[in-house]
């Protein structure tokens, strides 16, 4: 097993432009979560989904947009990227809300 | 505002000694996790402790739980160099449930 996957690894963007980072996972997980991460701090919640075709907004929801279309699969999207935005991005499965999490290895965002 | 916050926010030891680091929250929850992230990775899953249970181990790792005083502890025997790293500890209530972790090296 894959466990959680994370693509692209690395990222650099310049202001205005969109993407979308895509998150993978192979164990059947019916929750998904969307964290940023800057230098020095903790996790901080984007969005999370609680099954397909759900999506809730988590404590920095604003200026990402996310959709789980398939179980395995949730994606989170910039619209416009802006410099505040340069993070680390993770994505993390569970079997249940906030059960252990399994993680993926992350995507580093560079808006310049 | 943050669920977990772990404390100390750095802890530096010397290979062989003990490590104790502490995590508060604010609201009830169910359960409460721990885990490791070196530097740059994803965050590693060590230990979870449900809210009926005061203490559990896994390896050299022991944690409790007093949800009484809303509070838990990650008690790491015998430190090696390799358990340098950021650890956190994340409950199952609210959005924002990662603090800032705390940042332990272990010096050979």
């Amino acid at each position: 097993n894959a466990g959680v996957t994370q693509t692209p690894k690395f990222r650099v963007l310049k202001t205005g432009q969109s993407m979308t980072l895509l998150c993978a996972q192979d164990m059947n997980h019916e929750y998904m979560y969307w964290y940023r991460q800057d230098p020095g701090m903790g996790l901080r919640l984007i969005h999370y989904s609680v099954g397909e075709g759900t999506t809730a907004k988590g404590e920095v929801p604003d200026g990402y947009n996310v959709s789980r279309l398939k179980k395995q699969n949730f994606l989170l999207g910039l619209e416009s990227a802006a410099p505040s935005q340069t993070s680390v991005y993770f994505c993390a499965s569970s079997p249940g809300f906030q059960e252990t999490q399994y993680f993926g290895p992350g995507t580093r965002l560079l808006v310049l | 505002s943050q669920q977990g916050e772990e404390d100390p926010q750095a802890l530096s030891i010397q290979e062989g000694e003990n490590a104790t680091m502490n995590c508060s929250y604010k609201t009830s929850i169910n359960n409460l996790q721990w885990y490791r992230q070196n530097s740059g990775r994803g965050l590693v899953h060590l230990i979870l402790i449900r809210s009926n249970e005061r203490e559990k181990h896994s390896g050299r790792l022991r944690v409790t739980l007093d949800t009484s005083k809303k509070s838990s502890s990650l008690l790491i025997t015998a430190s090696r160099a390799a358990d340098t790293a950021s650890y956190f500890c994340a409950t199952d209530a609210g959005k924002s449930t990662f603090g800032d972790g705390t940042t332990l090296t272990v010096k050979p």
